[in-house]
């Protein structure tokens, strides 16, 4: 069974740290991953998609990576403000999954002002 | 043109009524998504249309789970004989196509009583 997991569960930093949040997933054999960002109550935001042949995506703060060998992406925030604060979800597309997307449950951040 | 959207924002109902849930896609998208979000998870696989057929309909929980897209935009998820346990937010998503970014609209959340 397909499955991707996110840890931490929650985080809690200081404004303006640096910060890395985690995904794994259990296959290697993938189209695609993304990450997307949801606010308390709201729907979900697309922050980055990376494909499968790519290593890495950046949008202003946030570098996200992927290396599907080891099945592992991480989404890097920078210089991270209060604004940040939400929950930050990775979804994967795997190849036999007939393009549904397969999620973790999500790290919730908070950054403390 | 505008993004996904959703109606209705909120719907409460009685244990055994019979629900609709209706979802715009972004204009020329011709993959919808539908996914279901419970409270601390992330959002769980529907059903996917590729046009008007539904291409995937491998994640909906049971028969009383139903939906179309007649003419290959709007699509309509309906629900028979509710269960409390269908309580959730349902989202829906577009993409231009399979295996691009999904964009997610704002979600229903459906209360059963």
């Amino acid at each position: 069974k397909q499955e991707v997991t996110q840890i931490p569960a929650a985080l809690s930093v200081p404004e303006g740290e640096n910060l890395v949040l985690n995904c794994s997933f259990t296959d290697s054999a993938i189209y695609n991953l993304q990450w997307f960002r949801q606010d308390p109550g709201k729907g979900l935001t697309s922050l980055l998609l990376i494909q499968s042949s790519q290593r890495e995506q950046t949008s202003g703060r946030l570098n996200a990576s992927l290396d599907k060998s080891s099945g592992r992406s991480t989404l890097y925030i920078a210089a991270s403000q209060p604004g940040d604060s939400a929950t930050y979800l990775c979804a994967v597309g795997f190849m036999d999954s007939n393009y549904q997307l397969i999620w973790g449950a999500g790290t919730k951040l908070i950054i403390k002002p | 043109g505008a993004g996904v959207s959703q109606t209705p924002s909120n719907k409460v109902t009685e244990k055994g009524k019979y629900v609709e849930l209706r979802c715009d896609p972004i204009s020329g998208h011709t993959a919808l998504y539908w996914y279901r979000q419970s409270l601390g998870q992330g959002p769980e696989f529907l059903i996917y249309f590729q046009g008007t057929g539904a291409a995937d309909d491998s994640g909906l929980p049971n028969d009383r789970f139903f939906a179309v897209r007649p003419e290959g935009s709007v699509s309509t998820l309906k629900i028979q004989r509710t269960e409390r346990g269908d309580s959730a937010v349902y989202l829906c998503a577009s993409s231009l196509t399979p295996a691009e970014t999904q964009y997610f609209g704002p979600g229903t959340r459906l209360l059963v009583l």
